[in-house]
């Protein structure tokens, strides 16, 4: 079983358009996050969002929104995709923060690449 | 602005062998420090985390120094198995923001049979 699944695994499309990309958890943890993998392989956050509170990275554009429907799930929804939005999309999930006896756990990645 | 940095993007090393993996940061306030191991076209998995409070912590093959007058982690692998090529990122976050990691670009590493 699957513990963070992300789809798509690949997704290509023009630029302008909206796509959105799914995560699901089956960890029973109550945050979970989006990180962007740039081209020079470095490793950002994005988004953690727990049922209580979204903590946005202040360097994200707001073309990019998580939308949360349960505990369970964390889709990032992205308006307007541009050139530089091409990367890859890691979901993850902990228990309670990073620290401690809960590290991430992630999905497989979506490799985003805008045309 | 990268406050964790891995500036070896890859290490070669024969079977049975050591591996060392190094990191640096140069936030003073990060305090706990994690390892993550990434095959291709996988997500990155934990490997082993030390908190502020030791300087040394060990599981199995593995083993992570953390150096906090020199901001320096390193990884030590031994005996290497060809199982473990990847990529290994080095990742740092504070008490107070431990939700987010942050994370340096990585290190390949190939063992060679």
């Amino acid at each position: 079983d699957t513990a963070v699944s992300q789809t798509p695994k690949y997704l290509v499309t023009q630029m302008g358009n909206d796509k959105s990309i799914k995560c699901e958890q089956n960890l029973g943890h109550d945050t979970m996050y989006w990180y962007k993998q740039d081209s020079k392989k470095f490793l950002k956050i994005m988004f953690s969002y727990n049922n209580k509170e979204l903590i946005i990275n202040e360097t994200v554009p707001n073309r990019f929104s998580p939308k949360s429907p349960d505990k369970a799930h964390l889709n990032l929804h992205i308006n307007s995709l541009e050139l530089g939005d091409s990367a890859v999309y890691f979901c993850a999930s902990s228990q309670t923060g990073t620290g401690g006896s809960s590290p991430l756990h992630f999905g497989n990645g979506t490799r985003l690449t805008v045309t | 602005d990268q406050q964790v940095k891995q500036n070896s993007p890859s290490l070669s090393v024969q079977e049975g062998r050591i591996s060392i993996l190094n990191c640096d940061y140069t936030n003073s306030m990060f305090d706990y420090f994690l390892w993550y191991k990434k095959y291709p076209a996988e997500g990155p998995t934990f490997l082993i985390s030390i908190s502020s409070i030791k300087d040394k912590n060990e599981d199995g093959r593995f083993t992570v120094f953390l150096n906090k007058s020199a901001k320096h982690l390193s990884l030590h692998i031994v005996p290497s198995q060809p199982g473990d090529s990847a990529v290994y990122f080095c990742a740092a976050s504070t008490q107070t923001g431990a939700n987010n990691l942050f994370f340096g670009t990585g290190t390949r590493l190939t063992v060679i049979p």
